[in-house]
């Protein structure tokens, strides 16, 4: 049974950072791209970055460019979401989430960030 | 980026009865493949989204054939045949043939009357 759990979520004020984490079972890790998804009262769900396989290529959404860095581990089947330099408007729940056949086929149970003084 | 449209933004049904949610793409959803990768979600109250549909029609394991997929270039519909209390919640149309930034429907409310 495939298995996504995030961690690392919190209160940060605007300009803090945060480092999200999610750790993956149940399939083969190391053979997969990987994505980051937000989702906000406001503006619903938003696809916020990709890493393929091997961390070679790694895409963006144009919000977080320059602040956000995704990355993974996998030795540990472990995904990562660095956040610097945060903003009020980066406040969401973040899923990580698999994206094959252009879709995302399975979720995190997600982790709330709030940036906020 | 392509912007992906849903109507209606709230739908209360009746149990038993059917109900119908439109999605429309600013650009064409065919990819280069031939393939149109246009997907379907529910999130029920406090949890996380689940697929339902892929690439337009095609039914995920576990989703009852009560729930359907349709459409083309553009238009998308997702019916729910006879709506069931487990299917309160929020639905999104995402497209996936844009890459890499993926987006999706601003979501529609089922909710029972």
């Amino acid at each position: 049974e495939v298995q996504l759990v995030e961690s690392g979520g919190g209160l940060v004020q605007p300009g803090g950072s945060l480092r999200l984490s999610c750790a993956a079972s149940g399939f083969t890790f190391s053979s997969d791209w990987m994505s980051w998804v937000r989702q906000t009262p406001g503006k619903g769900l938003e696809w916020v970055a990709n890493i393929k396989e091997d961390g070679s290529e790694k895409y963006y959404v144009d919000s977080v460019k320059g602040r956000f860095t995704i990355s993974r581990d996998n030795a540990r089947n472990s995904l990562y979401l660095q956040m610097n330099n945060l903003r009020a408007e980066d406040t969401a729940v973040y899923y990580c989430a698999t994206p094959r056949s252009s879709s995302f086929d399975y979720w995190g149970q997600g982790t709330l960030v709030t940036v906020s003084s | 980026d392509v912007v992906m449209t849903q109507s209606p933004l709230s739908l209360p049904v009746t149990l038993g009865q059917p109900a119908s949610i439109s999605c429309r793409s600013s650009q064409s959803l065919v990819h280069s493949d031939g393939n149109t990768y246009l997907s379907w979600f529910q999130q029920r109250p406090g949890q996380s989204p689940r697929r339902l549909i892929y690439r337009v029609s095609n039914r995920d394991s576990g989703v009852p054939d009560r729930f359907s997929g349709s459409g083309s270039g553009t238009d998308f519909t997702l019916k729910i045949s006879r709506v069931e209390a487990e299917d309160v919640g929020v639905y999104y149309c995402m497209q996936g043939t844009h890459w890499p930034t993926w987006t999706f429907g601003q979501g529609t409310k089922v909710e029972i009357k």
